[in-house]
């Protein structure tokens, strides 16, 4: 079975600080996806990255980071310089393979979520 | 972009009557949607995997005969809560895989939020 844990509930920050969102995942698959989203109060998910279990590159993406490492199941989000608008509910999720290439992925099992609050 | 839309975005209805929602793929078609419900500052949890053309799989725990799915088109799915209740109350969020599996991509709808009173 799939498991992704968001281990932090809530995280407070003052603007501008820099902030790293955990997230540790379980699967028996060799090929799965991996993504982060973001829920603001209005509810509708954002899409923030997709990465598949092939790729262990890192990236970036303005203020946006994330670090993969399959060693240790892990693939953590850290906004540099936090703005008040990154309040918001995180949510990481795994998603296997649906085909024998891992080029389709299907079903997502999402994380607890981990809840931002960016303070001016 | 691919858009994919619900309807409604909110409903409130009473104890016992029944709701459909509309999960739409706007400029594409989605050969599988998947439906999830949110409860209040709770995860999402999949319910079911809708495919066109056939009957949808159920998650475990997720009462197929109380949450009837259909997908009659490449395009449309909808969820219907039957003879809902109060702890149905919840945001259900559908989500659309592109049809070409070349194209992995699936895209979220907006949500729509349930109130049973």
């Amino acid at each position: 079975a799939q498991k992704v844990t968001q281990a932090q509930t809530e995280i407070s920050v003052v603007e501008k600080e820099d902030v790293t969102l955990d997230c540790v995942y379980e699967t028996r698959d060799t090929t799965y996806y991996l993504f982060w989203y973001k829920q603001p109060p209005s509810g509708e998910l954002v899409f923030l990255i997709r990465r598949n279990s092939f790729d262990e590159q890192n990236e970036i993406s303005g203020r946006y980071s994330w670090n993969f490492q399959k060693s240790t199941s892990s693939f953590n989000f850290t906004i540099t310089a936090s703005q008040v608008v990154d309040s918001a509910v995180y949510f990481c999720a795994l998603s296997e393979a649906q085909n024998a290439g891992g080029t389709s992925y299907g079903k997502l099992t999402f994380g607890q979520g981990t809840i931002l609050t960016v303070h001016p | 972009g691919a858009v994919v839309s619900q309807h409604p975005s909110w409903v409130i209805c009473k104890s016992g009557t029944s709701v459909k929602i509309e999960c739409r793929s706007l400029d594409f078609q989605a050969t599988t949607m998947f439906w999830y419900r949110q409860f209040p500052k709770q995860s999402l949890m999949l319910m079911a995997t809708s495919n066109e053309g056939s009957k949808a799989t159920y998650e475990q725990g997720v009462e197929k005969d109380k949450f009837l799915i259909n997908h009659a088109s490449l395009t449309l799915s909808t969820l219907t809560v039957t003879s809902a209740h109060p702890e149905d109350s919840s945001f259900y969020i559908c989500s659309a895989k592109h049809y070409r599996e070349a194209y992995n991509e699936q895209f979220f709808g907006p949500g729509t939020r349930l109130t049973v009173l």
